[in-house]
């Protein structure tokens, strides 16, 4: 069974860091493509981060781009999110999703079920 | 940057109606690119359809996507109890931006 969890959320000051981790188990890690998206309390959905399976390409939001870095352990089984300089406003649940791939169509077909980050004075 | 607008902001249905939500990207998206997602409060995203109109295991058939270009569309024949939920479109190319959601209530 594909399961996705989530840790490292919390409560921090802006201007501060945190570190979120996601353990992936069911699957072979290093075979797929994985996300970061988050969500604010009462909003939509927002596109973080991805990162490709052998950690080569990198992509980012431009909300978050130079401030968060995704990296990825395949012998640990580990997606991680680096993130500084927080801001109120990255306050969200903090999902990661896997990417299902075939013919080129893809989608997020598993998640995580999200750790929350208050950023607050 | 391509950006996608879902309308209506919220459709209010019955039980057993049709529903229709549209998703309109500001430039061409390929149809392999667009993908429906389902969520409930308090839960995590469930994938609906990835290229626009491939179902997601397990998807009921009461839901059908279509469309390509910039107009793109999500159906479900009969709304079901469960299916109350907000519905977000996904296209994915140098980033994996989101719509901002239509919500289907109980009328």
């Amino acid at each position: 069974e594909v399961q996705l969890v989530e840790s490292g959320g919390g409560f921090v000051q802006p201007g501060g860091s945190l570190r979120l981790s996601c353990a992936a188990s069911g699957f072979t890690f290093s075979s797929y493509e994985m996300n970061w998206v988050r969500q604010a309390p009462g909003k939509g959905l927002e596109w973080v981060s991805y990162i490709s399976g052998g950690g080569t390409t990198i992509y980012y939001a431009d909300s978050v781009k130079g401030r968060f870095t995704i990296s990825r352990d395949n012998a640990k089984n580990s997606l991680y999110l680096q993130m500084n300089s927080l801001r109120a406003e990255d306050t969200a649940v903090y999902y990661c999703a896997r990417v299902y791939s075939v013919w080129g169509s893809r989608g997020f077909d598993y998640w995580g079920q999200g750790t929350l980050v208050t950023v607050s004075s | 940057e391509i950006v996608l607008t879902q309308s209506p902001g919220t459709l209010s249905l019955s039980p057993g109606e049709r529903a229709t939500l549209s998703c309109r990207a500001s430039q061409s998206v390929s149809s392999s690119y667009l993908a429906w997602y389902q969520q409930k409060p308090g839960q995590a995203p469930r994938l609906l359809f990835y290229g626009a109109s491939s179902r997601a295991t397990g998807i009921p058939d009461r839901f059908s996507g279509s469309g390509s270009g910039t107009d793109f569309t999500l159906t479900i024949s009969r709304l079901e109890p469960e299916d109350f939920a907000v519905y977000y479109c996904q296209q994915y190319g140098s980033s994996f931006t989101f719509g901002p959601g239509t919500k289907v209530d109980i009328k």
